[in-house]
């Protein structure tokens, strides 16, 4: 069974602070994606990391794939108000029809004024 | 643009009631997912169809039934409702297999179920 853990579980900072989330497995993965949730939503897909060592930046998000592939990060620059959510780190596994995403245990962000 | 669209929104039942969650998709997805979220334990996948037809487990099935009647369509079922049932359930589809074509997954906004 593939396990993802999420630290921190819970984060409250203030506007402009930086912060960084870690998505962390003792299993490999064939890529990962990170999810955003706002309440009363599903989650939406943020991005896919498919390589070891792969950065990918949306605005001031950067994510980053560990090179095992068993790890990732998500670091957010100059945090705003509207970054507020909960995030989901979720690894790819498996093959063909077989293949599933596990999630992790999520990271609920508060960002305030 | 429908997307995932799950009915109802919110439904209350007591134990050992039955009922039916109905997710339908527009976007001609073949993979469709069943999740369930609890506060701390993420999203954990209850039942997933790869096609029309076809049904799996996945890791959390007991207690559920699923059917896959037509493409567009995938019905979540709990016969006899119990207090461990309750949660916020969530759809999902994608287009491709999850691993070998990296597909993400296209979310409904959820059904929260209270059992009492």
């Amino acid at each position: 069974t593939q396990l993802l853990e999420q630290s921190p579980q819970f984060l409250s900072i203030q506007e402009g602070e930086n912060l960084t989330v870690y998505c962390n497995s003792s299993s490999v993965f064939s890529s990962l994606q990170w999810y955003r949730q706002e309440p009363g939503e599903g989650p939406v897909l943020l991005v896919t990391v498919v390589t070891g060592g792969e950065v990918k930046k949306l605005k001031r998000l950067t994510f980053q794939f560990g090179d095992a592939r068993k790890d990732s990060s998500l670091h957010i620059t100059a945090a705003q108000p509207g970054d507020t959510g909960l995030y989901l780190c979720a690894g790819a596994h498996g093959t063909g029809t077989a293949s599933k995403l596990t999630f992790g245990t999520g990271t609920r962000l508060q960002v305030t004024l | 643009n429908a997307g995932v669209t799950q009915t109802p929104k919110f439904r209350v039942l007591k134990t050992g009631q039955s009922m039916t969650l109905l997710c339908a998709q527009d976007m001609n997805h073949e993979y469709m997912y069943w999740y369930r979220q609890d506060p701390g334990m993420g999203l954990r996948l209850i039942h997933y169809s790869v096609g029309e037809g076809t049904t799996a487990k996945g890791e959390v099935p007991d207690g559920y039934n699923v059917s896959r009647l037509k493409k567009q369509n995938f019905l979540l079922g709990l016969e006899s409702a119990a207090p461990s049932q309750t949660s916020v359930y969530f759809c999902a589809s994608s287009s491709r297999d999850l691993a070998t074509y990296n597909s993400p997954l296209h979310f409904g906004n959820g059904t929260r179920l209270t059992v009492t």
